[in-house]
């Protein structure tokens, strides 16, 4: 069945470092695929999505390319920020049945 | 504000007492959805409805019960809590077209069973 999987965390960095998370996805045909973010004591929250292949999802600086060829969406951003800090979880939803999520990365940024 | 609204916030139940947790969405969705969430483990489905009326089993329905008697409420139902039940539940809704819009969450609710 479909699912994702990224890379393990906890990730950290300083403040203003690159940010890269990887993610891989195995579906049967052409998801949509998301990235949540939760920050500490919150629920999830839509950060960006795709819906389609070589689509760029962006939002707050994070950007994530659907790369069908790779069946990756990994999530970057070029200078990350104290804020920034919470768990990012890779998501896929195909033919409109129930999203599958990863296991969530875990970012901390130190200032 | 708009959204999806679960209430309690936090809640400790001993070991075989019940509960109910609360679920209130306002965006006339039909989807809905009840999540755990465990350390390191990503989310799991318990239960989901696609309206009032209909309800399913998601990945770990064991120990819960839902209803959907009106589009905008889901409860979730636990009877005799058990401490495998401890874990933070995610209530959230969609648009039938998920694949576009994604879904919307709710901030949790906290359980401990002790």
């Amino acid at each position: 069945g479909d699912s994702v999987t990224q890379m393990e965390g906890p990730v950290t960095l300083s403040e203003e470092a690159f940010l890269t998370i990887n993610c891989t996805y195995t579906a049967t045909g052409y998801p949509s695929l998301f990235w949540y973010v939760q920050y500490p004591g919150e629920g999830l929250q839509l950060l960006l999505k795709a819906t389609k292949a070589d689509d760029k999802g962006s939002n707050k600086g994070f950007e994530a390319t659907y790369r069908k060829e790779t069946t990756s969406f990994h999530l970057e951003k070029g200078s990350v920020q104290v804020s920034d800090s919470a768990v990012y979880f890779c998501a896929l939803s195909e033919d409109n049945n129930d999203m599958r999520f990863g296991a969530g990365t875990r970012l901390t940024v130190k200032p | 504000n708009a959204g999806v609204t679960q209430t309690p916030k936090f809640r400790i139940l001993k070991i075989g007492q019940s509960m109910t947790l609360q679920c209130a969405q306002d965006m006339n969705h039909n989807y809905m959805y009840w999540y755990r969430q465990d350390p390191g483990m990503g989310l799991k489905l318990i239960y989901y409805s696609v309206g009032a009326g209909i309800t399913d089993k998601g990945e770990v329905p064991n120990g819960y019960n839902v209803s959907r008697s009106t589009t905008e409420d889901f409860p979730l139902r636990l009877e005799l809590a058990a401490p495998s039940q401890t874990s933070v539940y995610f209530c959230a809704s969609s648009y039938e077209t998920r694949n576009l819009y994604g879904y919307t969450f709710g901030s949790g609710t906290r359980l401990t069973v002790v």
